[in-house]
């Protein structure tokens, strides 16, 4: 079965600033995708990034950019310039590359808090 | 395009009634997946619909249950309502064209069990 894993229950920054949220994630799959997830209050799940295990260049997304380092299962996003309006829950999430699976399994997610 | 419409968007049920939601996939997508949100379980998996069938399910009790109309719209069953069912249930479609479907997610309903 497969894991994923947010050390970060709640992570707080200045607005412009640069933060990362952390992801690991346990697989004996070779072929999956990763993604982060963000849900603001409004509770409105959005898809943030994507990134397929098989490429080895991580996904960017205009302010957004991941690390995906797949020896060490560890997928952290990273987002520059935060505004107010990133201010939600973050939930990191792997699906299996499979025909037919769409299954998602999420993390327990991170609170992030962009202050003015 | 509209997006993923789920109804109702509250319920409030009490111990041992049963509940049905709903939701209506995105037009052209043929998937339907349903998950559960609590603060103490996170996002979990419930199960999923493709052309009116069961694909995948989750490791929850046969209290829940679903289906998937012809026309891709789904239902959520979940009968003798438990306290522990309260939480929001969220669902989403894909279109399932292609070996990666992103899935687009609706606003959910918030279920609470008194």
């Amino acid at each position: 079965a497969q894991t994923v894993t947010q050390s970060q229950p709640e992570m707080s920054v200045q607005e412009a600033e640069t933060v990362t949220l952390s992801c690991t994630y346990d697989t004996s799959e070779n072929n999956y995708y990763l993604f982060w997830y963000k849900q603001p209050p409004s509770r409105q799940m959005i898809l943030v990034i994507r990134q397929e295990a098989y490429k080895q260049q991580n996904a960017t997304e205009n302010r957004f950019s991941v690390n995906f380092q797949k020896a060490a299962k560890s997928f952290s996003l990273k987002i520059s310039d935060s505004q107010l309006g990133d201010t939600a829950m973050y939930f990191c999430a792997f699906m299996k590359q499979r025909r037919g699976a769409q299954k998602l399994v999420f993390g327990q997610g991170t609170r992030l808090t962009i202050n003015p | 395009k509209a997006g993923v419409t789920q109804t109702p968007r509250y319920l409030i049920k009490t111990r041992g009634q049963q509940v049905t939601l709903s939701c209506s996939p995105i037009s052209g997508h043929r998937s339907v997946s349903w998950y559960q949100q609590t603060p103490g379980q996170g996002l979990q998996f419930l199960f999923e619909y493709f052309s009116e069938t069961q694909r995948n399910k989750g490791n929850f009790p046969g209290r829940f249950s679903g289906r998937q109309f012809s026309n891709s719209r789904s239902e959520m069953n979940v009968s003798t309502l438990e306290l522990g069912d309260s939480a929001l249930y969220l669902c989403a479609s894909s279109s399932w064209t292609e070996a990666y479907n992103e899935q687009f997610f609706g606003p959910g309903t918030r279920l609470t069990v008194l």
